[in-house]
């Protein structure tokens, strides 16, 4: 399943299939983009980050996308289970924002059994 | 250790009351940071403090007022709040301003009747 954050933020997929969620950021000069994972009730989790000198990261189980000339980020989750359901932000980050984070809207993503 | 802890966890408050959050971490960060968060929305800033001085106020009302007794707590002491107030709280640390992975607690849930 694929989500576009601003357009579309629910995202439901099928338990075992790939997710892939994304972000349109706003700010060119922006040069670290994280990823955090909010479950109900819970503060934000870190779950990855990127800088802009990469195109690619990846962690365990997760991928994030860096596409700088069309200022879009993604988060791609392989073999999805129901504990990755949770409302999914993106954020950026540059220097001459005093370090601020910005955040993007969220997406809230639901893992059906 | 990356555990950023916070308490209460729940608070219910009259809009006469003065109450205080309080959040602590233990992993030697000098950067800490107070959000709110309204439901379905991302977290926005309302202070930062960078070892031990206030950073950042985000134009914040005067009856939300943080207070930083050392480096590793960061309380927020409340006062004739408004319903609209309710939220929840997050604190969060990172290792400084330039160092940019914050890492967040799991919230205050903040009730003003």
């Amino acid at each position: 399943g694929e989500s576009v954050g601003l357009h579309l933020p629910t995202l439901s997929v099928q338990e075992g299939d790939n997710s892939i969620i994304n972000c349109a950021y706003s700010n060119s000069a922006s040069d670290y983009f994280i990823w955090y994972k909010q479950e109900s009730g819970k503060g934000p989790q870190f779950i990855i980050d990127i800088r802009s000198n990469m195109d690619k990261r990846q962690g365990q189980r997760v991928t994030v996308l860096l596409n700088k000339t069309v200022k879009h980020l993604s988060l791609q989750i392989a073999a999805t289970q129901p504990g990755d359901s949770a409302v999914y932000f993106c954020a950026e980050n540059n220097a001459g924002n005093n370090r601020k984070l910005i955040w993007g809207l969220g997406t809230s993503l639901a893992v059906n059994p | 250790d990356t555990e950023v802890t916070q308490t209460p966890k729940h608070l219910v408050m009259g809009m006469t009351n003065k109450k205080s959050l309080k959040c602590e971490q233990h992993m030697g960060h000098r950067a800490m940071y107070w959000y709110k968060q309204k439901a379905k929305k991302p977290p926005e800033l309302m202070f930062v403090y960078s070892y031990e001085k206030l950073s950042i106020n985000e134009s914040v009302p005067s009856r939300f007022s943080p207070e930083c007794p050392n480096s590793s707590l960061l309380n927020l002491h409340l006062h004739a709040l408004q319903p609209e107030d309710s939220a929840l709280y997050l604190c969060a640390s990172s290792q400084g301003l330039a160092q940019e992975t914050q890492y967040f607690g799991p919230g205050t849930r903040l009730l003003v009747l």
